[in-house]
């Protein structure tokens, strides 16, 4: 079966250092997002991407926060001055049309900002 | 105001009983999903009711929704070891635009004890 996969598993960075999260989302899928979970707390939405722009973002994903799908498959999270608080899951997901579709999920990153 | 708060927050049961997790929401919805995750790992879609239903069943799990209390339950017959994850309930708002962000619960602790 597909899957979403995501690198790395675990990323370490110093604060202040720019970090870029990698999914690689399933082949025929349009929508794409993501999500980030602090540790104990609930799944957060960040951000949606659709025809090579962002159709909707959450307050989180503010002005150090951007995406990119640079080709036809990697789908990419860029943080540019990491912070402390941005120590988290980050879950990329995707779906195949909008609507009624259960997200397809990656095991996510865990970064940690030293 | 806070959408898709789960109880019980924690739950403990023998191998072989029935568990029932619960799940409230405030907004108007498109569907409620369920979702599970492992200890550090993903979540992994479990089923999806759309806001034009009332149950679903999928195996072991039965999922009910009530749209005038903006309630869903998720039920789990006899449980197993292996069914011990976090479960959350996620909501899809009617959205103009593109994609289907998801609104998370904190999600239900199940312990299932062998």
């Amino acid at each position: 079966e597909p899957e979403v996969t995501q690198t790395p598993s675990h990323q370490v960075t110093q604060m202040g250092q720019e970090v870029i999260l990698r999914c690689v989302p399933i082949s025929n899928h349009l929508y794409f997002y993501w999500y980030r979970q602090i540790l104990g707390q609930k799944v957060e939405f960040l951000v949606s991407f659709y025809n090579n722009e962002i159709s909707e973002k959450s307050e989180i994903f503010d002005d150090q926060f951007s995406v990119e799908r640079p080709d036809g498959s990697n789908f990419t999270l860029k943080i540019r001055s990491t912070k402390l608080e941005d120590s988290a899951m980050y879950f990329c997901a995707s779906t195949r049309d909008r609507g009624n579709q259960p997200q397809h999920f990656g095991d996510g990153t865990r970064l940690s900002i030293l | 105001s806070q959408q898709g708060e789960e109880d019980p927050q924690a739950l403990s049961i023998q191998e072989g009983e029935n568990a029932t997790m619960n799940c409230s929401y405030k907004t108007s919805i498109n569907n409620l999903q369920w979702y599970r995750q492992n200890s550090g790992r993903g979540l992994v879609h479990l089923i999806l009711i759309r806001s034009n239903e009332r149950e679903k069943h999928s195996g072991r799990l039965r999922v009910t929704l009530d749209t005038s209390k903006k309630s869903s339950s998720l039920l789990i017959t006899a449980s197993r070891a292996a069914d011990t994850a976090s479960y959350f309930c996620a909501t899809a708002s009617p959205q103009e635009t593109s994609g289907s962000r998801l609104t998370f619960g904190e999600g239900t602790q199940l312990t299932v004890n062998p």
